[in-house]
């Protein structure tokens, strides 16, 4: 299956940091990716991890892979209200260009 | 960069017309584009994929005569929603990517309103 899977909501206060979770059934995937989508606007793309690898960090940003049990996490360090908005995990398989997106995670960020 | 735009952003029509939605990346040669669909506070479901010069291939279940795709160009790819109906009203996003590469860049998004 291709189902990728994020918990809905996540709340944080600002300051804090912020883990945002995601599950793929994929073995084969070789790029795992996490994207931004603010309201009304399309995605940015945030960071992406190559399967051979397990970590990756970029400025506040540090992305974890898990293969064995196909677990990808997003940490956001240092979480600013402008961070509020809907993340998207991403698999990309070798034998398709195609992305499989997960269900997205809302992160809201409070005072 | 590698910036992505689509035009309209959002256009309302009447049930029965056309829209045509384009996807240009502005400062890359894009030899596959991607047309998705996002419902409200739903995830990403790929409509198609464009690769430049050939047809599109389109997901199980997207009816290739009601959404037609042209990929004219290296930067440029259109949708167009033929004889839209309510159910059609969408967020529709692109993406392009490079080739050989595999990451996609993804455009702003055209929000559909068929009334």
């Amino acid at each position: 299956g291709e189902d990728v899977e994020q918990s809905l909501f996540l709340s944080v206060r600002e300051g804090d940091s912020s883990v945002i979770n995601c599950t793929y059934t994929d073995s084969s995937s070789t790029y795992l990716y996490w994207y931004k989508q603010e309201p009304g606007a399309g995605l940015q793309l945030l960071t992406y991890i190559f399967s051979n690898m397990d970590m990756k960090q970029d400025q506040r940003l540090t992305v974890l892979l898990n293969k064995k049990d196909k677990h990808l996490s997003l940490r956001i360090a240092d979480t600013q209200t402008g961070d509020s908005a809907i993340y998207f995990c991403a698999e990309h398989t070798g034998t398709a260009s195609k992305l499989t997106f997960g269900t997205g995670t809302r992160l809201q960020v409070t005072l | 960069g590698a910036v992505v735009s689509q035009h309209p952003s959002w256009v309302i029509c009447k049930s029965g017309t056309s829209v045509k939605i384009e996807c240009r990346s502005l400062d890359f040669q894009a030899t596959t584009m991607f047309w998705y669909r996002q419902f409200p506070k739903q995830s990403l479901m790929l409509m198609a994929t464009s690769n430049e010069g050939s047809k599109a291939t389109y997901e199980q279940g997207v009816e290739k005569d009601k959404f037609l795709i042209n990929h004219a160009s290296l930067t440029l790819s259109t949708l167009t929603v033929t004889s839209a109906h309510p159910e059609d009203s969408s967020f529709y996003i692109c993406s392009a990517q490079r080739l050989a590469q595999e990451t996609q860049y993804f455009g702003p998004g055209t929000r559909l309103l068929v009334l």
